[in-house]
């Protein structure tokens, strides 16, 4: 079946550190895959969407496919104190569904 | 353009009292989703609307809550009688197509004591 599994435990980073996620997908077809961030007290907002076949990038975050292991990476080169966030990955379409994302917290 | 409205904001009950809580997506977005999250957890899915008909309710607690999109516009949940374990903050969500992504409102936190 279609299903999308993050792979990451919580994740502490200092400021200015390289950040990457790592989002799995299992499906038959063409996917597409959201990156979702969800700040403090806030409601989950589109990050970026991503493809298998191209790179995206929003808000200095990158999304790359990594077609060898069915995979795609979510990656900032240097993060700030506001990148502290939960982070998820869901496929198009479906049910919607959400894991419990990868928290991030970004310490001075 | 506007985002998806929800209210209240914030509602504090008893056990065993009714809830209901309001949802107005996105103009145009013909589905609609609800979302329990407790804190710290992902975003659960209680129920998927397409228009007026419903998509996907098996994580829906049918004895106690339950949902409607009658015009297939704007969106009501309830929950009667609440537990104490409803305690989240209850989303609400629609998006334009099966391509598109989710837009989310800014939810209501439900207090049961």
């Amino acid at each position: 079946g279609d299903s999308v599994t993050q792979t990451e435990g919580p994740v502490t980073l200092p400021e200015r550190a390289a950040l990457t996620l790592n989002c799995t997908y299992q499906s038959s077809y063409s996917t597409f895959l959201f990156w979702y961030v969800q700040y403090l007290n806030k409601e989950p907002e589109l990050l970026l969407k991503s493809s298998e076949n191209q790179e995206t990038d929003s808000r200095g975050f990158q999304a790359s496919p990594i077609k060898s292991d069915s995979s795609f990476h979510l990656e900032k080169p240097s993060v700030q104190l506001s990148d502290s966030a939960v982070y998820y990955c869901a496929k198009k379409g479906g049910k919607s569904t959400f894991g419990d994302g990868t928290t991030l917290t970004v310490k001075p | 353009e506007a985002g998806v409205a929800q209210s209240p904001r914030y509602k504090i009950i008893e056990k065993r009292q009714s809830v209901a809580f309001w949802c107005n997506p996105i103009s145009g977005h013909a589905t609609l989703y609800w979302y329990q999250q407790i804190l710290g957890q992902g975003p659960k899915l209680l129920i998927q609307f397409q228009n007026n008909g419903v998509v996907d309710d098996s994580q829906l607690p049918k004895d106690r809550f339950s949902a409607e999109r009658l015009k297939g516009v704007d969106s009501t949940l309830k929950i009667q009688p609440a537990k104490l374990e409803d305690s989240a903050v209850y989303l609400c969500a629609s998006r334009y197509g099966g391509s598109s992504p989710l837009h989310f409102g800014n939810g209501t936190r439900l207090t049961v004591t």
